[in-house]
Order: structure tokens, then sequence, then C-alpha cells
């Protein structure tokens, strides 16, 4: 079943708004990557997120871990429309398994 | 450019019919990952094979299967297809999956489509 829970499942914002979407597991993660799938591509690594609590930024992205490293989010300031496309979470470490659990991601779709 | 490559992009078959999708990965990384992602849906993961021999196994069809090579390209066999099978195929490598530092690249699919 499904061990990684990302949501929401879909997100419509105007342009400028701002998105966030969540992840959650239900065990301890080793680490939290992110992907984006831009419509019709192929997902693309983003981030890694290793240390409890940590925080990183890629210029309007915010990534962050949390404190228990079970969950984690990924919040967009002042979307453009370049930002459209499906965010995954991927965490590895699930029930001690040595591999990567997708999510199943977050459509974001923007109205210019 | 991810340094993935598949082949073939585009995939039209027939109900019943069996095809091989093709993946090479990155140079260097010498594990291979199988994904499906029917429209609109998540990355379903299939396998994954390091260095030839298969590591995991995810919801992969009996109908289905995978191999990887000498030269680390893997195959992706499907038979019998159903129209339900028509999806996007990605093949993702990655260099070491037991460090959880590891990431996976994503090559840029193969679409196949079962009419």
């Amino acid at each position: 079943g499904q061990q990684v829970m990302q949501i929401p499942q879909y997100q419509h914002v105007q342009e400028g708004e701002d998105f966030t979407t969540y992840c959650n597991s239900s065990t301890t993660l080793s680490n939290i990557q992110w992907y984006k799938q831009r419509p019709g591509g192929h997902p693309v690594f983003l981030i890694q997120l290793v240390k409890s609590g940590e925080v990183k930024k890629q210029k309007r992205l915010t990534f962050q871990f949390g404190e228990a490293k079970k969950n984690s989010s990924l919040h967009i300031t002042a979307t453009q429309t370049t930002d459209v496309g499906t965010y995954f979470c991927a965490g590895w470490g699930i029930q001690g398994a040595q591999k990567l659990v997708f999510g199943q991601g977050t459509r974001l779709t923007i109205n210019p | 450019d991810s340094g993935v490559t598949q082949t073939p992009k585009h995939l039209i078959t027939a109900t019943g019919q069996r095809v091989t999708l093709r993946c090479s990965p990155r140079s260097g990384d010498l594990s291979v990952y199988w994904y499906q992602q029917s429209l609109d849906q998540g990355l379903q993961f299939l396998i994954q094979y390091y260095n030839g021999e298969e590591r995991a196994k995810g919801n992969i069809l009996e109908r289905f299967s995978a191999q990887q090579f000498p030269d680390l390209h893997s195959e992706l066999n499907l038979s019998s297809l159903e129209l339900g099978d028509s999806a996007l195929y990605f093949c993702a490598s990655s260099v070491e999956p037991t460090l959880h530092t590891d990431t996976q690249y994503f090559g840029p699919g193969t679409r196949l489509t079962v009419l």
C-alpha cells in the first residue's frame, strides 16, 4: 500500500499566489527527496533533505523536513507559469527498507 | 538531459501483442528502475535491477518482465497487452541504491498506446 502520502492531489492557483504541498510518512525517514515533472516531461530531481528540521531554499521554493523526519513540505512563493507541473516527494528508508518510495504527487496548475 | 536514454519514444500496438522497451542508464550508474505512469496518475514502481540482479519488485504484473544486461542496459518486456497497459513507462537510474543519499535520474519515457 501507499507509504508516502502527499496532499493535495491537485491544486489550481492564480499566478502570483503561493502554493504548498505536503508529504507524510507513518514511519521515520532517512531522507526526503523532491522531484518535479513538467507537463509532457519526466521527473527531475530538485532537492534532498536529510537532517531533522532542515530547511532549504531554491529561489522561490522552500523545502522543509519535519523535526520527527516523518513529514515534509514544499512551498512556492508567488507562483509563476513556469512552476506548472507535478511535484513528487520520495522518502528513503520507510520501515527500514533501503529504497526510495514516491508519493502520488501534487499536480499544480496556474491561471495566468 | 538526464543522461538516461529510452527507446522507442512512442509505441502503438494492438491488444494481445508483445513489446520491448529499452533503457540505457547514465554512465556509471549501476541501478535501473522501471515505473509506469498512467494518465494523470503517479509513478507506479514496477521493478529495480542492480548490476544485473533483480533488487526489488513493485506492482509488476506477471505479464511483464525485465532484465538488466552485462552492459547495464535494461529491457522491460510487456506481453499479452491490454488496453489498460497504455501508459508512460519511465526508466530511472542511480549510482548506489543502498546509499540513502542516492538520487534517481529519469529518462524521457516511452509512451505506449494499446489499441
